[in-house]
């Protein structure tokens, strides 16, 4: 299986900043990269898929990059409405596999 | 608009079987552009892929191997919805469970719809 890890798994940070997330994958994965945002009690939400194409309706200020093992996900303006819990998820093979997750939250 | 509307019961006796199931609109269960999944999410285990069916000129199932032997996703063209089915249960199956459609090229490449989530307790 391959494995994905998320760093941080959680961070603080004050409205306006820029944040960034990294998800490191156990081998290549090329571009095969998914980034989710769950809000509490709710179901993911595709934000990026392919490593860094914006998902119709998403705000710009959300990003992503990367490719082969090491990708990135970027808040460029941290808004309130981005407190959540965002995941990578990789599809180059099965089974499917998510990153353990990055807490944002309000400083 | 595709919408996933779960069902199924949220209590389930260990050693019994979980079944849930996954109505579908807006779009077909047996598109040849769309993967039908089931997905787990855990504090101990987080998101975690549970398997797929999907029709591509004949039907498919995929699944992962840590519930191989006890799972069973099956569609239903004449309701338009798939379906879960994970036997044997023991506790560490207590999960919320979501059906999400598999979207990008052929449905193989990411999730973009999900379900609302159920969460299932195993438990005597």
């Amino acid at each position: 299986d391959i494995q994905m890890t998320q760093s941080p798994s959680s961070l603080s940070a004050s409205v306006g900043d820029r944040v960034t997330i990294n998800c490191q994958a156990s081998q290549d994965i090329s571009d095969y990269l998914n980034w989710y945002q769950q809000t509490p009690g709710k179901a993911p939400k595709l934000l990026i898929y392919d490593a860094s194409n914006l998902e119709t309706g998403v705000p710009s200020r959300f990003s992503g990059s990367g490719s082969g093992t090491h990708f990135t996900f970027t808040i460029s303006s941290l808004q309130p409405e981005d407190v959540a819990t965002y995941y990578c998820q990789q599809y180059h093979s099965l089974p499917l596999t998510f990153g353990g997750g990055t807490k944002v939250a309000i400083k | 608009q595709v919408q996933l509307q779960q069902s199924g019961p949220g209590l389930v006796k260990p050693s019994q079987t979980l079944s849930l199931t996954c109505a579908i609109s807006g779009d077909s269960v047996s598109s040849n552009s769309a993967t039908w999944n089931w997905i787990r999410q855990s504090p101990s285990r987080g998101l975690e892929w549970l398997g797929r069916t999907y029709y591509k000129s004949e039907w498919y199932n995929s699944s992962a191997v840590s519930v191989k032997s006890r799972i069973t996703i099956n569609p239903d063209t004449s309701k338009n919805q798939f379906s879960l089915q994970l036997h044997s249960v023991t506790p560490e199956d207590t999960a919320v469970y979501y059906c999400a459609r598999g979207g990008g090229r052929e449905g193989y490449r990411n999730f973009d719809y999900w379900g609302q989530g159920t969460l299932v307790t195993v438990s005597s």
